[in-house]
């Protein structure tokens, strides 16, 4: 079955304990991206990677990281969490000769 | 001025009605357009893709115009089973990837 699996699905965390979300898609596309989704403001792209080893920011790539090591992973990184990165996340992949985007099923973040 | 830009509703409509919905984007050289339904706290999916002639699946149907930059989805015979969260999905092209989110728009149909 064609997917995209982030984990994990729940996590609370406290202010500045180093975290990873993963994101593993299999079906081989070469474009990969994280988002965010919070109240009001809708999914707003965190990071992107066009093939292994390129990646660059979105529109809220403060206080994230990312790598992109193969085509199938695409782990996010928070060094220090904060308060303010409480939210849920969204990790996705697109085929490529339609631009359709395929989803996780989100990751929500407490940082404390 | 947001970038991609629709009403929150919520539009609440009883079954078998007819409901469109607008989104605005500022960007005129935008390329690709899509309608993605996201339920309470899941993923969003790929509804349909919009194209510059229009496309049509089943009750629903997704315009573009782009000389008021705007897209629209148009679902005919409601069922409620359609009551979700319509996002509008904006790629502004020039060889970048990326996309665009509207905020939603949450429809609840009505028995």
């Amino acid at each position: 079955e064609a997917q995209v699996t982030q984990n994990p699905r729940y996590l609370i965390t406290v202010t500045g304990k180093k975290l990873t979300v993963t994101c593993s898609q299999n079906m081989n596309h070469e474009y990969m991206s994280w988002y965010r989704q919070d109240p009001g403001l809708g999914l707003r792209q965190i990071y992107y990677s066009m093939n292994v080893e390129v990646t660059d920011k979105g529109d809220v790539p403060e206080g994230y990281k990312v790598s992109r090591k193969e085509k199938r992973n695409f782990p996010l990184i928070l060094e220090s969490p904060s308060p303010n990165q409480t939210s849920l996340y969204f990790c996705a992949s697109m085929r490529g000769n339609t631009g359709e985007l395929f989803f996780g099923e989100g990751s929500r973040l407490t940082v404390l | 001025r947001k970038e991609v830009e629709q009403d929150p509703g919520p539009f609440n409509v009883p079954e078998g009605a007819t409901v469109a919905f607008n989104c605005t984007y500022s960007n005129s050289a935008s390329q690709s357009f899509f309608w993605y339904r996201q339920d309470c706290r899941k993923e969003p999916k790929l509804l349909m893709s919009v194209y510059s002639s229009g496309n049509e699946d089943g009750r629903f149907t997704a315009q573009l115009n782009r000389a008021s930059q705007y897209i629209s989805l148009l679902i005919r015979d409601s069922k409620l089973s359609d009551s979700a969260t319509y996002l509008c999905v904006v790629n502004p092209g020039s060889g970048t990837y990326k996309y665009i989110f509207g905020t939603g728009t949450r429809l609840k149909v009505l028995a």
